[in-house]
């Protein structure tokens, strides 16, 4: 069965860092591109950023940007997310999705990230 | 890149049909046929139903179908059952930085 497993959410300090982790399993990584999606709190769903096939090739959205990097490695299987400069507005559970064409067809169950002092 | 427009909560008895609306702008659903439908249970991750607009992946019930129309998507269940209680959020391929938006997410109830 094709699954994602996210790690490395937890409780961080404004402006700390933190890096996520998605494992995969059951499918060939290298073949797709990979997305992050986050829900805040009592909130709706938000696109994150995404990274190619080889990781040329990544986007964020604005409210990330600067801040997080996507990133992966095609031998280990994994899709990782580094976030710097953490923010309350950061706090959210955290998925990885596979991404084929414009959509997201496959997600993991999610790590959270909480962002106070 | 503001999100697209949903109805907070639509509900339904089961067997009718309910029809979730998804609004944006010329910049991403009136400009891609790139609309993506998803069904979110409480502690689940989300579950992909419809791509590019109006498909069906594997193993989704027909009783999902989706449409556009300019810068409008929808999404109809029919047959509404038990099951289909869950949040469904829209989302959209779209043009500037934050390349895709998704909506702001309906609660559907069935009565």
């Amino acid at each position: 069965e094709v699954q994602l497993l996210e790690s490395g959410g937890g409780l961080v300090q404004p402006g700390g860092s933190l890096r996520l982790s998605c494992a995969v399993s059951e499918f060939t990584f290298s073949s797709y591109a990979m997305t992050w999606v986050r829900q805040a709190p009592g909130k709706g769903l938000e696109w994150v950023s995404a990274i190619s096939t080889s990781g040329d090739r990544t986007y964020y959205a604005d409210s990330v940007k600067g801040r997080f990097t996507i990133s992966r490695d095609n031998f280990e299987n994994t899709l990782y997310l580094q976030m710097n400069g953490l923010r309350g507005e950061d706090t959210a559970l955290y998925y990885c999705a596979r991404k084929s064409y414009h959509n997201f067809d496959i997600w993991g169950q999610g790590t959270m990230v909480t962002v106070s002092s | 890149q503001s999100a697209l427009t949903q109805p907070a909560s639509v509900s339904g008895s089961p067997g009718q049909s309910i029809t979730i609306s998804c609004s944006g702008t010329s910049s991403d659903i009136g400009y891609y046929n790139s609309v993506s439908w998803y069904q979110h249970h409480p502690g689940k991750g989300p579950k992909l139903l419809i791509y590019d607009v109006s498909n069906r992946p594997s193993g989704v019930s027909n009783r999902f179908s989706g449409s556009k129309s300019g810068n409008t998507a929808s999404l109809t269940i029919s047959g509404l059952q038990a099951e289909d209680e869950a949040d469904y959020y829209c989302c959209s391929h779209a043009n500037g930085i934050t390349i895709y938006v998704f909506g702001t997410g309906t609660k559907v109830t069935v009565l």
